[in-house]
């Protein structure tokens, strides 16, 4: 099992430019989700997923899109990208229904720049 | 709501001493509480978790936690430091009812002296 893979690890922007960041799974997992992680604040979520075809927003969800047509990916777009969104963004994945007593796995991150 | 409080941005200890890292939570429910881990330039890995169970829970290389739900705390402990220890702590609360959505602490920083 390669767990949860992420591409591309660094990537430099642009304002103004759009891109995608991939997030792929081996593991079967129903549940998906993609944070972002600030110096001094720990992780914050922007979009979480409990399975195909349905998708929720986290806590800072503006300026981000996702979909999930299968289990196993979990795209997150960034529409126009701004200086804000300079961050490490990392995708996780849990078993069944993700609910609070599951082990999240993450995977090895994306540091993103916004010029 | 839910919320988490790392005591402390950066512990340092030495090598072969105890570690001792904190963490206050705030929640309307039963908690489920985890500690993660990040070491430099990689993915979190999860050490233990609480979900009411036992209150003292024991993870992975030789960490353990202890729920104390009259002083809303989950500080994470280990009885002898290796420089391996050294990495990026993140204590995480969820409510067991609802969400989805896990909430992370500030982090506490572990430097590990030889």
């Amino acid at each position: 099992n390669a767990g949860v893979t992420q591409t591309p690890k660094f990537q430099v922007l642009k304002t103004g430019q759009s891109m995608t960041l991939q997030c792929a799974q081996d593991m079967n997992h129903e549940y998906m989700s993609w944070y972002r992680q600030d110096p001094g604040m720990g992780l914050r979520l922007i979009h979480y997923s409990v399975g195909a075809g349905i998708t929720d927003q986290g806590e800072v969800p503006n300026g981000y899109n996702v979909s999930r047509s299968t289990t196993e990916d979990f795209p997150l777009r960034l529409l126009s990208a701004a200086p804000s969104q300079t961050s490490v963004y990392f995708c996780a994945s849990s078993p069944s229904s993700g609910k609070g007593w599951d082990e999240q796995f993450f995977g090895p991150g994306t540091r993103l720049t916004v010029l | 709501a839910q919320s988490v409080t790392q005591l402390d941005s950066h512990v340092s200890v030495s090598e072969g001493t105890p570690v001792l890292l904190r963490c206050n939570y705030s929640s309307s429910y039963s908690p489920s509480l985890f500690w993660y881990v990040q070491h430099p330039n990689k993915g979190l890995q999860l050490l233990l978790k609480y979900t009411s169970a036992a209150t003292l829970v024991k993870g992975i290389n030789g960490f353990e936690a202890e729920f104390k739900k009259s002083e809303t705390s989950f500080h994470l402990t280990k009885p002898s430091a290796h420089m391996s220890d050294a990495a990026e702590y993140f204590c995480v609360v969820s409510d067991l009812d609802s969400s989805y959505k896990l909430i992370f602490g500030s982090g506490t920083r572990l430097l590990v002296r030889p």
